[in-house]
């Protein structure tokens, strides 16, 4: 079975600095995808950004990147310029990569972020 | 297209009495899931559907627990004698698979249940 583990379960950052939200991940599968949502407090959840397995590249968009770190199972979240509208919940999740099974996602605990003005 | 909605956003209700949530997918979405997330957790994956057909049930349902997608369109999940530990966050999501894969799963606001 796949586990998801966010062991940092808050973190605080200064408004226009960087932070590091942290994920590991097991899986004996070689094609899955990672994913970090966020959840608004009383709002639903969006996701930030995705990442498949057999790309190299860390996924990038806007302000949000990844370092993937395949052989260390590792998949952080890197937030720059933080914004007051980036406080939430994060949850890392991960998804099986072939089409036709069950596309469910497995989450981790998540990480309540805090934005500092 | 607004989303996936979900009905009620909240409910309290009685142990012992039963409940029904209704979750509406994104029109063009054939995959629908359902979600338990409890306080201070992640989502837990309930239960997948497929157009209409109920492909996977997690260990996490009980018999109490019965999911229903009819026609393929919206969902019901109904919890039968409710106890205080159902009192959760449900969250119900949608996404599309066609050849080219899965896209993205998007999510309701969720239907808050406390069970007293």
């Amino acid at each position: 079975a796949q586990t998801v583990t966010q062991s940092q379960p808050e973190m605080s950052v200064q408004e226009a600095e960087t932070v590091t939200l942290s994920c590991t991940y097991d899986t004996s599968e070689s094609d899955y995808y990672l994913f970090w949502y966020k959840q608004p407090p009383s709002r639903q959840m969006i996701l930030v950004i995705r990442q498949e397995a057999y790309k190299q590249q860390n996924a990038t968009e806007n302000r949000f990147s990844v370092n993937f770190q395949k052989a260390a199972k590792s998949f952080s979240l890197k937030i720059s310029d933080s914004q007051l509208g980036d406080a939430a919940m994060y949850f890392c999740a991960y998804r099986r990569g072939f089409t036709g099974a069950n596309s469910k996602l497995t989450f981790g605990k998540g990480i309540t972020l805090s934005v500092r003005p | 297209d607004t989303g996936v909605s979900q009905d009620p956003r909240h409910k309290i209700t009685k142990r012992g009495q039963n409940v029904t949530f209704r979750c509406d997918p994104i029109s063009e979405h054939n995959r629908l899931y359902w979600y338990r997330q409890t306080l201070g957790q992640g989502p837990e994956f309930l239960t997948y559907f497929q157009n209409e057909a109920q492909l996977e049930k997690s260990r996490l349902l009980s018999d109490r627990f019965s999911a229903e997608r009819p026609k393929g369109s919206f969902s019901t999940l109904e919890i039968q004698r409710t106890e205080q530990g159902d009192s959760a966050m449900y969250l119900c999501a949608s996404s599309q698979r066609s050849g080219q894969g899965n896209s993205e799963a998007f999510f309701g606001q969720g239907t808050r249940l406390t069970v007293v």
